[in-house]
């Protein structure tokens, strides 16, 4: 079937202006989650949804980030008055599970690059 | 919350074996290991988990001793496109109590013709 993914793949933003990332995660998965990856890192989390409730903002850098699944399908991150550090790929992962245990598989989309000019 | 330690690169030829070994001292009981791939411009993807012992599939083999505080991800015969990222991963992606990503930044493997 299909698997995650996410639009656009590549966004050039000018400093100030906000932006939309978008996440179809796969079908029927309960648990939704958005990472950053900085160039040569590994993921770090920003949030995390089970259905449509956001359980965990904790990793969100700050206000300006913002993210929700209203329908606890689709999901969009978005961030306000970009910056030049919000440079980074933004990786949409999806679940199975409704609780998190160490046997619950993500699933990953391919990521939006985003570039701040 | 496992914190885990990956060498940050290794290189390796075509056709030969690769062991990229994780070391996670403070795993906790209930915590199983897990491996993920990244090929650039792409997003992590799930190669193998275990709990102890030996857990093999069609791509790779994971070994865990019975202490549990390292494991080792074996390819077999690695070619060209098994060059990536691998991320060594201890208890579930996500932890409720860190709210943390425990990825890490993982090991590079580039394999040469």
């Amino acid at each position: 079937g299909a698997g995650v993914s996410q639009s656009p793949r590549y966004k050039v933003a000018k400093r100030g202006q906000d932006v939309a990332l978008r996440c179809d995660p796969i079908s029927g998965h309960v648990s939704l989650f958005w990472y950053q990856q900085a160039l040569g890192q590994g993921p770090e989390f920003l949030t995390y949804f089970q259905n449509e409730a956001q359980l965990d903002k904790s990793g969100l850098p700050s206000d300006r980030f913002f993210a929700e699944r209203p329908e606890g399908s689709v999901s969009t991150l978005k961030i306000q008055r970009t910056q030049q550090e919000d440079s980074a790929v933004y990786l949409c992962a999806s679940s199975l599970g409704r609780q998190i245990t160490s046997t619950d598989t993500q699933y990953f989309g391919p990521g939006t690059r985003l570039t701040v000019l | 919350l496992a914190k885990t330690t990956q060498p940050i690169s290794m290189d390796s030829y075509e056709g030969q074996e690769v062991n990229i070994t994780c070391s996670h001292n403070n795993i906790a009981t209930n915590d199983y290991i897990t491996w993920y791939q990244q090929f650039p411009s792409q997003g992590p993807r799930f190669i193998i988990q275990g709990y102890k012992t030996k857990v093999t599939n069609e791509v790779a083999s994971l070994f865990i001793p019975a202490d549990r505080k390292s494991s080792t991800l074996s390819l077999p015969r690695v070619s060209l496109s098994d060059t990536a990222v691998y991320y060594c991963l201890v208890g579930a992606s996500y932890n409720t109590n860190a709210g943390k990503s425990t990825f890490g930044d993982g090991t590079t493997l580039t394999v040469k013709p």
